[in-house]
């Protein structure tokens, strides 16, 4: 079954810094690969989102992640953290249709970022 | 455009009690979705709608979660009896394509606490 792996459950950061959330997959084949960010007591909201194409996807509140196929990676980066990016980050994936595609989200668990001023 | 819509937000029973939620999606969007989001954990789909047919339920544990959506527009979850461990957050979700890659849109979610 499709998995998703976030590498740190908290990540902490100072304000004007350069975030890295990581996320890795469980695929040979390429899966649809998407971002969400959840701030307290919210739903989830899309921040960006790769189906086809190029592999470096830019998203909402200047954040972008890049698919690496080799490296079974879809990490989110934005160059310099402000104090309302404090939130949760979910990494989520479409099963590809090959391996009985499915319009399910399957989530990693979520990453915690701070940002400290 | 008004987006997805849950009520109510936050709901506190004891176990064995049954509680019910309800979602009403983005105007136009046929696909709904239930997932439920314990504490630390990334939403885990429930149950999948295609206007008013299911069309993916095979994590709804059968015995005590119900849902239904027949008018194709609103739905509803039901949880009767409530077990301790189905604390979580229910969020309801839509989208306005069938297909893989569809954005789907959330709403904030109902947290329940069973006691």
């Amino acid at each position: 079954a499709q998995s998703v792996t976030q590498l740190g459950s908290h990540v902490s950061v100072s304000e004007g810094a350069l975030v890295l959330l990581r996320c890795n997959y469980s695929s040979s084949v390429p899966p649809y690969l998407f971002w969400y960010v959840q701030y307290p007591n919210q739903g989830l909201q899309l921040l960006l989102k790769y189906t086809t194409g190029a592999t470096l996807v830019k998203g909402i509140n200047g954040f972008e992640a890049e698919f690496k196929k080799s490296e079974t990676s879809f990490h989110l980066t934005k160059p310099s953290a402000h104090m309302s990016d404090a939130a949760e980050y979910f990494c989520a994936v479409n099963p590809p249709l090959s391996q009985g595609g499915s319009e399910k989200l399957v989530f990693g668990k979520g990453t915690k970022l701070t940002v400290n001023p | 455009e008004a987006g997805v819509a849950q009520s109510p937000r936050y709901k506190i029973i004891e176990k064995r009690q049954s509680v019910a939620f309800w979602c009403n999606p983005i105007s136009g969007h046929a696909t709904l979705y239930w997932y439920q989001q314990i504490l630390g954990q990334g939403p885990k789909l429930l149950i999948q709608f295609q206007n008013n047919g299911v069309v993916d339920d095979s994590q709804l544990p059968k015995d005590r979660f119900s849902a239904e959506r027949l008018k194709g527009v609103d739905s509803t979850l039901k949880i009767q009896p409530a077990k301790l461990e189905d604390s979580a957050v229910y969020l309801c979700a839509s989208s306005s394509l069938t297909g893989v890659g569809e954005t789907q849109y959330f709403g904030p979610g109902t947290r329940l606490l069973v006691l």
